[in-house]
């Protein structure tokens, strides 16, 4: 089955606590992504990154750090969460940047 | 400019009639436009796309529009069923390198019956 596969499903912690959440792709995109859901369902870009480029969005906190080991894998490492970093996170690929993209099924993140 | 507006942001709809949803874009460099299902519990999903090469597309009870001029662009569901019911999304790229595909803001269908 190719997709895109994260883990955990859930995941619950304390404030300043650091988790870090992992997501692989088997379609063999070029570019992975980190997308934040929060409850009123808006999609955040958080990170996009190829192996030759990483690209930030200027409203990510510090804290929030993406980590690859080759173009199939794409962590997410948040150092000290916070409340307001309760949300899903949705992890995806695509082959080019005007071309469909393929979602994992989503972290779900609270912070307690 | 990179925002996309998307309208309204919950729909509610009689089962059979049609839904219609409004994108609007600020580069004028996107020329790559999808829409995206998420049914609760999912993860988002690309039901139809369109590229700035054409003005219309039609799949399966789905038809999207596109004004270049307006930087508008948008998604009619024609005979509208409860399994329509989910969250929709727009979004818009452009081949530019180091961005991304923007998405709109989101919009909450409810069919009725």
């Amino acid at each position: 089955e190719t997709a895109v596969f994260q883990t955990p499903n859930y995941h619950v912690t304390q404030v300043g606590n650091e988790v870090s959440f992992n997501c692989k792709q088997t379609l063999g995109h070029d570019t992975m992504y980190w997308y934040k859901q929060d409850s009123k369902k808006l999609l955040k870009i958080m990170f996009s990154y190829n192996n030759k480029q990483l690209i930030v969005n200027e409203t990510v906190p510090r804290r929030f750090s993406p980590q690859s080991s080759d173009k199939a894998h794409l962590n997410l490492r948040i150092k000290s969460v916070e409340p307001e970093d309760s949300a899903v996170y949705l992890c995806a690929s695509s082959s080019g940047q005007n071309t469909e993209v393929f979602f994992g099924k989503g972290t779900r993140l609270t912070v307690v | 400019g990179e925002q996309v507006e998307q309208l309204p942001s919950i729909l509610r709809v009689q089962e059979g009639s049609s839904a219609s949803i409004n994108c609007t874009y600020e580069n004028s460099a996107s020329n790559y436009f999808p829409w995206y299902k998420q049914e609760p519990g999912e993860n988002p999903k690309l039901i139809i796309d369109i590229r700035s090469n054409m003005e219309r597309k039609q799949t399966q009870g789905l038809i999207v529009l596109l004004d270049k001029k307006a930087k508008r662009f948008s998604l009619h569901i024609t005979d509208t069923q409860p399994g329509d019911s989910a969250m929709y999304f727009c979004a818009a790229s452009s081949a530019n390198s180091g961005t991304y595909q923007r998405f709109g803001t989101g919009t909450k269908l409810q069919v009725v019956p």
